[in-house]
């Protein structure tokens, strides 16, 4: 089955001590996007690739940055986590078309101790 | 710019009673409209969506939502809830042309009681 799937599903980390988090994809899809879900709120949306094409959210930390080496990987770096880093973690992908549907992977976990 | 308001952060029916969440949106577009599930410690499932075709949208698991521009509305049904049902569920919208990135409700969490 085609599918998103995220590496891996809980990941803890120290506090200032990098971490990469991994999605890759089976469906084929131009765009991917990186979400943050703190509990019991909505996904956050912090950057997506268009292709190639990177998109910051204007209030994506500094400390977050993205790589899509080809069309099927997308990682998620966090330079120096902190506490409030600490959250879920949902890569997700669409095609091209106008309905742009979001397919989501199960996420990541992140515990910054 | 766009946005979704869901109404009733905690919602709790009985098992097999009508379901019933409610989501208003805005957007200066006519939008595109989402409702998604979410299980504890997993991702986001797609419920049914609306494109602009039939008004009335039916998706998986038994769900249905019905588009109502006049109310901007989106609520989303189910006639008897089953113990299953118990998740996280998002409203969402994509509406303002040139923004790829949907908009998502606070969520609703829905109890199943037996």
């Amino acid at each position: 089955d085609a599918m998103v799937i995220q590496n891996p599903r809980y990941q803890v980390t120290q506090f200032g001590k990098p971490v990469t988090l991994s999605c890759s994809q089976t469906l084929n899809h131009n765009v991917m996007y990186w979400y943050q879900q703190k509990s019991s709120q909505a996904p956050k949306l912090l950057f997506h690739y268009y292709d190639k094409d990177f998109n910051n959210e204007a209030d994506t930390p500094d400390n977050f940055q993205s790589r899509r080496p080809n069309t099927s990987f997308c990682f998620l770096d966090i330079r120096s986590p902190g506490l409030g880093d600490a959250a879920m973690y949902l890569c997700a992908t669409s095609s091209r078309g106008s309905t742009d549907t979001q397919y989501f992977g199960p996420g990541t976990r992140l515990t910054v101790l | 710019a766009q946005s979704v308001t869901q109404l009733g952060s905690h919602v709790s029916v009985s098992e097999g009673a009508l379901v019933l969440l409610r989501c208003n949106y805005s957007s200066s577009v006519p939008p595109y409209l989402f409702w998604y599930v979410q299980y504890p410690n997993q991702g986001l499932q797609l419920l049914l969506k609306y494109t602009s075709a039939a008004t009335l949208v039916k998706g998986i698991n038994g769900f249905e939502a019905e588009f109502k521009k006049s109310e901007t509305s989106f609520h989303l049904t189910k006639p008897s809830a089953h113990m299953s049902d118990a998740a996280e569920y998002f409203c969402a919208v994509k509406g303002d042309t040139g923004r790829r990135a949907l908009t998502f409700g606070s969520g609703t969490r829905l109890q199943v009681q037996p």
